[in-house]
């Protein structure tokens, strides 16, 4: 079956843009979850949707990042006024009990 | 809050064990999980303990928890280039409504 996608698999921006990012998680799936990866660097969770639940927002490092989520289906990760500091892999994730699937990621590069 | 560390680099020779290890804070941990993260690839999920197991074996790999000092740690056995990747310790806490968290990754590298 269908594994979770992302799009785009590349984005280059530039320093100042807005940018959005999408996840299709599995179908069925309740809980879908956002990661930032740093070059090198370990996951670092970003936010959390749990079906009709409020979103765990906790890991957002500022106001300029802010996710949405259509019931239990597509979600969409926007980046506002992009910094170079933003530049990732951005990951997202969705699960129906205890075991995660990860998407292939979306590589964004700020110039 | 939760935190999850791990060393951040192995190095072992091809055929041997690898041990890494995860230590977390969250006592309220009810699954443990080992993710391997090749080059360029995305995350696969290798195998998890539930908090309620001490140990939990898988054809080369071997999960041994330890609750009491909240340490998690991740043997493969006969240890092959093929294994030289990025190894992930994540928790989640609570119930399967719990976000997971991830430690900082441990790269493995394996000599010939």
């Amino acid at each position: 079956g269908a594994g979770v996608s992302q799009s785009p698999s590349n984005k280059v921006t530039e320093k100042g843009k807005d940018v959005e990012l999408r996840c299709d998680p599995i179908s069925g799936h309740t809980a879908l979850y956002w990661y930032r990866q740093r070059l090198g660097q370990g996951l670092e969770f970003l936010i959390y949707f749990q079906g009709n639940s409020a979103p765990d927002k906790s890991g957002l490092p500022s106001d300029r990042f802010s996710a949405e989520r259509t019931g239990e289906s597509v979600s969409t990760l926007t980046i506002q006024r992009t910094q170079q500091e933003d530049s990732a892999v951005y990951l997202c994730a969705s699960s129906l009990d205890y075991e995660q699937y990860f998407g292939p990621g979306t590589r964004l590069t700020v110039t | 809050g939760e935190d999850v560390e791990q060393s951040l680099f192995l190095s072992v020779r091809e055929g041997d064990s690898s041990v890494i290890n995860c230590t977390y804070t969250d006592s309220s941990s009810t699954y443990l999980y080992w993710y391997k993260q090749e080059p360029g690839a995305g995350l696969q999920l290798l195998t998890y303990i539930f908090s309620n197991m001490d140990m939990k074996q898988d054809q080369r790999l071997t999960v041994l928890l330890n609750k009491k000092d909240k340490h998690l740690s991740l043997r493969i056995a006969d240890t092959q280039t093929g294994d030289s990747a990025i190894y992930f310790c994540a928790e989640k806490a609570g119930t399967s409504y719990d976000k997971v968290i991830f430690g900082p990754g441990t790269s493995l590298s394996v000599i010939p």
